[in-house]
């Protein structure tokens, strides 16, 4: 009955190489998000998409491509993988409109080699 | 553009004294504010936000506009207490855009 899940949990990898983290969420939501937790913690928001719709991109490298291929996935590809890119990704989703509750996902780390 | 800034990045405290997480923030609009919590091999998840005016398990949070603030409070701190604690801001119409601030782990010793 999880709500938001995440796979793979954790992933190492070579520099260079490229990867996928998936996201699906049984919530019924209709906005999914990206967010990047760097070493020092810090949580940034890489995209969102509200009903397969892409709504906010920051300012994320070409190498990141976030694909929904329906409203409750939310996948995240990253190609020619570096150093810099060792952190731990969460997906979220939430209502488009009202609370600001964001429901998260238990979080994928990646490490580059 | 919006920030959050979270001064303090760990927090010592023994069970049973008072807990103040601090948080300032910079907005040019009409703020809303929430505070997230992560204990330990969980996820990420609401505590409060500003607008209810709620009291979850024992904290609170007033937004102070005139310093821009939104400090987490609580009278007596509790080992369970224990978590990364992060300030949000929510910086579009829907509420739902969030920025956070670096987070704040706080400790509580027993």
């Amino acid at each position: 009955d999880t709500a938001v899940s995440q796979t793979p949990k954790y992933l190492v990898t070579q520099m260079g190489n490229d990867k996928s983290i998936k996201c699906e969420q049984n919530l019924g939501h209709d906005t999914m998000y990206w967010y990047k937790q760097d070493s020092k913690k810090f949580l940034k928001i890489m995209f969102s998409y509200n009903n397969k719709e892409l709504i906010i991109n920051e300012t994320v490298p070409n190498r990141f491509s976030p694909k929904s291929p329906d409203k409750a996935h939310l996948n995240l590809h990253i190609n020619s993988l570096e150093l810099g890119d060792s952190a731990v990704y969460f997906c979220a989703s939430s209502q488009p409109t009202g609370t600001g509750e964001l429901f998260f996902g238990e979080g994928s780390r990646l490490t580059v080699l | 553009a919006q920030r959050v800034t979270q001064p303090e990045k760990l927090l010592s405290v023994f069970k049973g004294a008072p807990v103040e997480l601090k948080c300032n923030y910079s907005y040019s609009g009409s703020p809303e504010l929430f505070w997230y919590v992560q204990y330990s091999r969980q996820r990420l998840q609401l505590l409060l936000r500003h607008i209810s005016r709620e009291s979850i398990k024992g904290f609170t949070a007033d937004l102070n506009k005139g310093e821009t603030s939104f400090h987490l409070k609580k009278p007596f701190a509790q080992e369970e207490d224990s978590a990364m604690y992060y300030c949000a801001l929510s910086y579009n119409n829907a509420g739902n855009m969030l920025t956070f601030g670096g987070g704040t782990r706080l400790m509580v010793k027993p």
